[in-house]
């Protein structure tokens, strides 16, 4: 059975606090994928990873940073948090190849004070 | 740059009606569109996905279909249910070099009992 975790359901931070949320997926895919889902604006993609230790910015990659060290794993680094990064968190993964399913995970509720 | 726009944001239908959900993509290059349902608290599911060398295809009461000439493709759902209430998104591939999907801002579905 496919499954993608994440760290957190719900997160509560304070402004400039540092944060982390983490992402395990046990398909072996290489494409990792972090969005930010808003009211009215969809699923916004912030950074992916196509292999270890590799990166591309999506759309909204300001205020935020990834690490990919190992395969499964794909982790979401607010360096400073700020009020407008409260929101939903989005992980998902998929295969090589551009034409598959994106399998996402749970979603953590992130509320920055 | 690359986008999707998906219409109409909210969409309200008598049970047993059909839905129809539009997108427009911008990039020519796309060869996979994918749909995907996401429940109230839950995880954006597949229900449907179409890739560009095929112009329709059906599945039970969902039907996707694909106008490449003029880059946009639907979501048909006939018959609505309750159950089917829900948000719905459309997606887009983008394939340069790495694999990264684009998505529209969601519809909102309402089936009225």
């Amino acid at each position: 059975d496919v499954k993608v975790t994440q760290s957190s359901r719900y997160l509560v931070k304070r402004t400039g606090e540092k944060v982390f949320l983490e992402c395990v997926q046990d398909m072996d895919h290489e494409n990792m994928f972090w969005y930010r889902q808003d009211p009215g604006l969809g699923l916004r993609l912030i950074y992916f990873s196509y292999d270890v230790k590799m990166k591309e910015k999506g759309d909204i990659p300001e205020g935020y940073s990834v690490s990919r060290e190992k395969k499964e794993r794909f982790s979401l680094i607010l360096e400073s948090a700020s009020t407008n990064q409260t929101s939903m968190y989005l992980c998902a993964s998929t295969p090589n190849g551009g034409r598959y399913e994106q399998y996402f995970g749970p979603g953590t509720r992130l509320t920055v004070t | 740059g690359e986008n999707v726009e998906q219409h109409p944001s909210t969409l309200s239908v008598q049970e047993g009606d059909s839905a129809v959900i539009k997108c427009t993509y911008s990039d020519s290059a796309s060869n996979y569109f994918p749909w995907y349902k996401q429940e109230l608290g839950k995880r954006p599911q597949l229900i449907i996905d179409i890739r560009s060398n095929v112009g329709e295809k059906k599945d039970q009461r969902i039907a996707v279909t694909l106008n490449k000439t003029a880059k946009h493709f639907s979501l048909h759902i006939t018959e609505t249910q309750p159950e089917d209430s829900a948000v719905y998104f459309c997606a887009a591939s983008i394939t340069s070099g790495t694999y990264k999907y684009i998505f529209g801002t969601g519809t909102r579905l309402k089936v009225l009992a």
